[in-house]
């Protein structure tokens, strides 16, 4: 079936340093969406890509999605500790699938 | 307040003792799903349902029973609980498959 992985699955960076989430895909996605979950809560919606290539900008986080549209990423620079959380991808292939997150940790 | 509202958020119980999460949703979303988290799977697809009436099975559907007789509520039941359906629980909505998710707050469950 589908999947939807995600490298690393785990990343400590201290703080100010960047970060970078991947997601793959097996199969063609018609979307990309990136989801923030905070320990102990419940994921949030962040941003969603549509068109191949397309590169959004929300203040310090970059997302791309592919030109393939198999995989994205999530790129955050300078991070600083209210980024601390499991980033998670999701996309519509022939089922809606979420990745298998990346845990962020950032050091003081 | 738009929102998901997910009960029980804690629930203990044991083997076989049929039970049921309650889900509702106040933002007239036509899709609504299940999914469970487990530490390193992410987040796997329970069950969804398109509309009213409409239900599918996602990626984990054994054990599990839903149903949607109203556009706003979207129950999971577990007819037969066994231990290794003890995980964190989310319900979700959006207005389509492809737009923004809205989350509930989780429900923890354990089974012993």
């Amino acid at each position: 079936g589908q999947q939807v992985m995600q490298i690393p699955q785990y990343q400590h960076v201290q703080e100010g340093e960047d970060f970078t989430t991947y997601c793959n895909s097996s199969t063609t996605l018609s979307n990309i969406q990136w989801y923030k979950q905070r320990p102990g809560g419940h994921p949030v919606f962040l941003i969603q890509l549509v068109k191949s290539g397309e590169v959004k900008k929300q203040k310090r986080l970059t997302f791309q999605f592919g030109e393939a549209k198999k995989n994205s990423s999530l790129h955050i620079t300078a991070t600083q500790t209210t980024d601390v959380g499991t980033y998670f991808c999701a996309g519509w292939g022939n089922q809606f699938y979420f990745g298998t997150g990346t845990s962020l940790t950032v050091i003081p | 307040e738009a929102q998901v509202t997910q009960n029980p958020r804690y629930l203990i119980t044991v083997t076989g003792k049929k039970l049921t999460v309650t889900c509702s949703q106040n933002m007239n979303h036509e899709y609504m799903s299940w999914y469970r988290q487990d530490p390193g799977l992410g987040l796997r697809q329970i069950y969804y349902s398109m509309n009213v009436e409409v239900t599918d099975k996602g990626d984990v559907p054994e054990g599990y029973k839903v149903s949607r007789k109203e556009k706003r509520n979207f129950p999971l039941i577990l007819e037969s609980p066994s231990p290794n359906q003890t995980s964190l629980y989310f319900c979700a909505s959006s207005f389509r498959v492809t737009t923004e998710a809205f989350f509930g707050q989780g429900t923890r469950l354990t089974v012993v």
